[in-house]
């Protein structure tokens, strides 16, 4: 069945450092790509998005790029900081009849001050 | 996003007993979506509505039923609770069209005892 693959499940960066989460998914019939925040104790909240007509997005310190032949894509953060910390989620979906997203099981971001 | 409520925020039950999660949106969305998260499992998609009409199953429906009472209101239920149903569970929202974002309430933590 459908399936993403999120890595490393646990990442540990020094502030101003930056951080790379990397997701695989399976259906080449994917075409929108989202990855989302959750700070502890909350909702996951959309951070970026990308279509499968792109290949880069960028959101002043975030980044994601996509690379279809390989159907993987990867979260960016550049000169991380302490409110950076929390889970990031990847998701695939395919735009078109039931808008389902399937999620990665999500990375743990830890930002060392 | 206070858009997207959910209640009731904190439950604990007891195996065997019937319960309601409700989850209630104002942003006029007519697809709803409910997931539930585990530690080390990311979100999984349980049910999803299109519209009061259009309800699916998603990949872990087994011991759970929803229903779309109005375009507004989408409601999750546990006929009889299992302690391997204590998780977190979340509402999301989306548009019928144009746009895959999904906007998520804020949880609904439910024990199993």
């Amino acid at each position: 069945g459908e399936n993403v693959e999120q890595h490393p499940s646990t990442l540990s960066v020094q502030e101003g450092d930056s951080a790379v989460i990397k997701c695989t998914y399976s259906d080449s019939a994917s075409n929108y790509f989202p990855w989302y925040k959750q700070e502890l104790g909350k909702r996951p909240q959309l951070i970026i998005d990308i279509r499968s007509n792109v290949g880069e997005k960028k959101d002043q310190r975030i980044a994601v790029t996509l690379n279809k032949t390989a159907k993987h894509f990867s979260l960016h953060i550049t000169e991380t900081q302490p409110e950076d910390s929390a889970v990031y989620f990847c998701a695939a979906s395919k735009a078109s009849g039931t808008y389902k997203y399937i999620f990665g099981t999500g990375t743990r971001l830890k930002v060392l001050a | 996003d206070a858009d997207v409520t959910q209640t009731p925020r904190n439950r604990i039950t007891k195996t065997g007993k019937r319960i309601m999660l409700e989850c209630s949106q104002t942003k006029g969305h007519d697809r709803m979506y409910w997931y539930r998260q585990d530690p080390g499992l990311g979100l999984r998609l349980i049910y999803y509505s299109f519209d009061v009409k259009d309800i699916n199953k998603g990949e872990i429906s087994d011991g759970y039923s929803v229903s779309r009472q109005a375009q507004a209101k989408f409601s999750l239920s546990l006929e009889s609770a299992i302690p391997n149903q204590t998780a977190l569970y979340f509402c999301a929202t989306g548009l019928a069209v144009g746009t895959d974002t999904q906007y998520f309430g804020p949880g609904t933590r439910l024990t199993v005892l």
